[in-house]
């Protein structure tokens, strides 16, 4: 069965420094997101992707992040500068165009900023 | 406001009796998804059960099944025969439209965590 790959699967990283979580999605599916869970707290989405652009982003999703589909297979977030609250639990997810009612999601990737 | 409200911050259970996890929700769109996962320990989500606003029938998988009161805008998933396994994180999320192009987000309930004992 077809499933959506992330790596690492964790990433210990100094406060400042740029991370960069990679996925990649079910290969026939179209749309693509990344949602966030800080530890002990509810999954919350940070950005959706499609047709090569973010189609939606959610107040999380500053300056500080972006996504990009480098090569028709990966999807992937970038922090540019890490801070302690962006330590969480971050989750891509993937889906086709039709019957697009389930969102597969990765295993997640732990990001700790020390 | 909160658009999906899940008030079981934590539910027992004893093996092999059935548990049902409440779920309410809030939308003003007449086309709607509700969403069940389960996050065991290891972190991962496992997507478990669907439920469609147009479907006519409550939706099964398994030993899951989920009770739809549309009127009551409440979605409750109901674990038939529990096992040792089924111990997690249980998130009811509702799709929602986002964007152009057909994009949609999930939002997430706060959880419940199932305790199954043996």
């Amino acid at each position: 069965e077809p499933e959506v790959t992330q790596t690492p699967s964790h990433q210990v990283t100094q406060m400042g420094q740029e991370v960069i979580l990679r996925c990649v999605p079910i290969s026939n599916h179209l749309y693509f997101y990344w949602y966030r869970q800080i530890l002990g707290q509810k999954v919350e989405f940070l950005v959706s992707f499609y047709n090569n652009e973010i189609s939606e982003k959610s107040e999380i999703f500053d300056d500080q992040f972006s996504v990009e589909r480098p090569d028709g297979s990966n999807f992937t977030l970038k922090i540019r500068s890490t801070k302690l609250e962006d330590s969480a639990m971050y989750f891509c997810a993937s889906s086709e165009v039709r019957g697009r009612y389930e969102q597969y999601f990765g295993p997640g990737t732990r990001l700790t900023v020390t | 406001a909160q658009k999906i409200t899940q008030t079981q911050p934590g539910m027992f259970v004893q093996e092999k009796e059935a548990v049902t996890l409440d779920c309410t929700y809030d939308t003003s769109d007449p086309s709607y998804g509700l969403f069940w996962y389960k996050q065991p320990s290891s972190g991962e989500m496992i997507f478990l059960i669907y439920q469609g606003s147009y479907d006519q029938q409550n939706a099964t998988e398994g030993r899951y099944s989920l009770n739809f009161q549309k009127a009551r805008k409440s979605a409750n998933l109901v674990i038939s025969a529990s096992q040792l396994g089924d111990s997690a994180m249980y998130f009811c999320a509702m799709r929602e439209a986002v964007g152009q192009g057909g994009s949609e987000k999930l939002v997430f309930g706060k959880g419940t965590k199932l305790t199954v004992n043996p």
